[in-house]
């Protein structure tokens, strides 16, 4: 079992709401990430950071947004929630491993409903 | 247009029969493919990974293959338990890239 965290695990609220939500790792892991999951849908890359201070964007258009201040921590925040937002987030991180058996561990996921 | 490809999209199977999940891949340059299993509710976990040299793999009751020249890998569970019902996800990551290609998984449930 992974040491990756998010919170909440559940949230419903309504449109117009700011949220952010927490992802945290205590394996010490440069790389974090953000996708989206749809039911029944692959998932897409929509934020990764590859350390403090470094944030791009993936392949997923998002209106989201991230931060990286402390290497343990990888919050996302929704200035505006909207119906559209409603999904799962699942945060991840990797170490890096004789270069392609790098590993992604990925945290239980959020579960957003937007009303 | 890299896109990985699972069949089938569901199943349901009895408990202690064996099944097998494939997964074909237009990924290119290849670096690897890996498994994961995804409980509901939870996050994915990693089951095997396997390079372009490897043909196949085994963790427990799971065991992978990999075809790369006609790019294509299964997933074989032997002795089928409740606990297997999950999703798994076949990943693939590029050669040189770090950004990796997700199938939409195949759904297996497990029954009595």
């Amino acid at each position: 079992e992974a040491d990756i965290y998010q919170t909440p695990r559940y949230l419903v609220i309504g449109t117009g709401k700011k949220i952010t939500l927490e992802c945290s790792q205590t394996m010490g892991h440069d790389k974090m990430y953000w996708y989206q999951q749809d039911p029944g849908m692959e998932l897409h890359l929509i934020h990764y950071s590859y350390g403090v201070n470094s944030t791009e964007k993936g392949d997923l258009s998002s209106e989201s947004t991230v931060s990286r201040i402390r290497t343990e921590h990888f919050p996302l925040t929704l200035e505006s929630a909207r119906p559209s937002h409603t999904s799962q987030y699942l945060c991840a991180s990797s170490d890096v491993m004789r270069g392609s058996q790098e590993t992604q561990y990925f945290g239980p996921g959020t579960r957003l409903l937007v009303l | 247009k890299n896109q990985v490809e699972q069949s089938p999209q569901s199943l349901i199977i009895l408990e202690g029969k064996n099944c097998t999940l494939q997964c074909n891949y237009t990924v290119s340059p290849f670096s690897n493919l890996r498994w994961y299993k995804q409980d509901t509710g939870r996050g994915p976990v990693s089951l095997t990974i396997m390079t372009f040299s490897e043909n196949t793999k085994s963790n427990g009751r799971y065991t992978a293959t990999l075809d790369a020249d006609t790019k294509q890998s299964s997933l074989h569970i032997t002795a089928s338990q409740l606990s297997d019902s999950a999703s798994y996800i076949c990943v693939v990551r590029p050669g040189g890239g770090n950004k990796l290609t997700f199938g939409t998984g195949t759904q297996l449930k497990v029954e009595l």
